[in-house]
């Protein structure tokens, strides 16, 4: 099953980007890239996802190397309230996974300073 | 339109007690899962259904057992609690997508707020 791999932690200022690096050197053609966070005492939130292509929204932009292997999940503006746990999840395209389905692994701790 | 909820928030169990927590969508999703959360960890899946009337194992489903009876519900039973089983319960939900055979992978997860167990 594909895994990913993402730093324990990070630290950033407000008002700053911050890049979020995701490893997944074993992913598949078949998987989706998946960004989620989660807020203190909260549910995971959903933040982004793409295939192959760069993706923007509202919360995030997410750059996917051009082999797939690794992605980054870009806030542009870090605020207080983007503190959260974040985690890089793939998802395989027919949702079908199963067991080895949207497996969270311990994630990236994002630290905002004022 | 309320999205994922659970019931109940919090809850104490005596080691040995029985217990169901459910979950509950109104997005008309295909499919909903359970997870896990301990302290400093990441979720962890219980079990998941990928339609009403059916459900399957996830990673640590030991301990657990799960009925969908109705599409709009999940539910994720301890028939005998353990002190080990103290977590943060998390139920999601993925609607399914146009075509059966990309049933989810583009479609993003929605979650419940969580149910606080402690077993004692």
């Amino acid at each position: 099953d594909a895994k990913t791999t993402q730093p324990n932690s990070m630290e950033s200022n407000e008002e700053e980007p911050v890049h979020l690096p995701c490893n997944h050197s074993t992913i598949s053609g078949t998987d989706y890239i998946h960004w989620y966070r989660q807020l203190p005492s909260q549910g995971p939130e959903y933040v982004i996802h793409g295939l192959t292509s760069n993706v923007n929204n509202r919360m995030a932009s997410l750059a996917i190397a051009e082999d797939r292997k690794s992605s980054t999940l870009i806030l542009h503006r870090a605020t207080l309230r983007d503190a959260a746990v974040y985690y890089c999840i793939l998802r395989d395209v027919t949702g079908r996974g199963g067991n080895n389905d949207m497996r969270f692994g311990a994630g990236t701790r994002l630290t905002v300073k004022p | 339109n309320a999205g994922v909820t659970q019931t109940p928030k919090f809850r104490v169990l005596k080691t040995g007690q029985s217990m169901t927590l459910l979950c509950a969508q109104d997005m008309n999703h295909e499919y909903m899962y359970w997870y896990r959360q301990d302290p400093g960890m990441g979720l962890r899946l219980i079990h998941y259904s990928v339609g009403e009337g059916t459900t399957a194992k996830g990673e640590v489903p030991d301990g657990y057992n799960v009925s969908r009876l109705k599409k709009q519900n999940f539910l994720l039973g301890l028939e005998s609690a353990a002190p080990s089983q103290t977590s943060v319960y998390f139920c999601a939900s993925i609607k399914q997508g146009e075509r059966p055979d990309r049933a989810g992978g583009s479609s993003e997860q929605y979650f419940g707020p969580g149910t606080r167990l402690t077993v004692t």
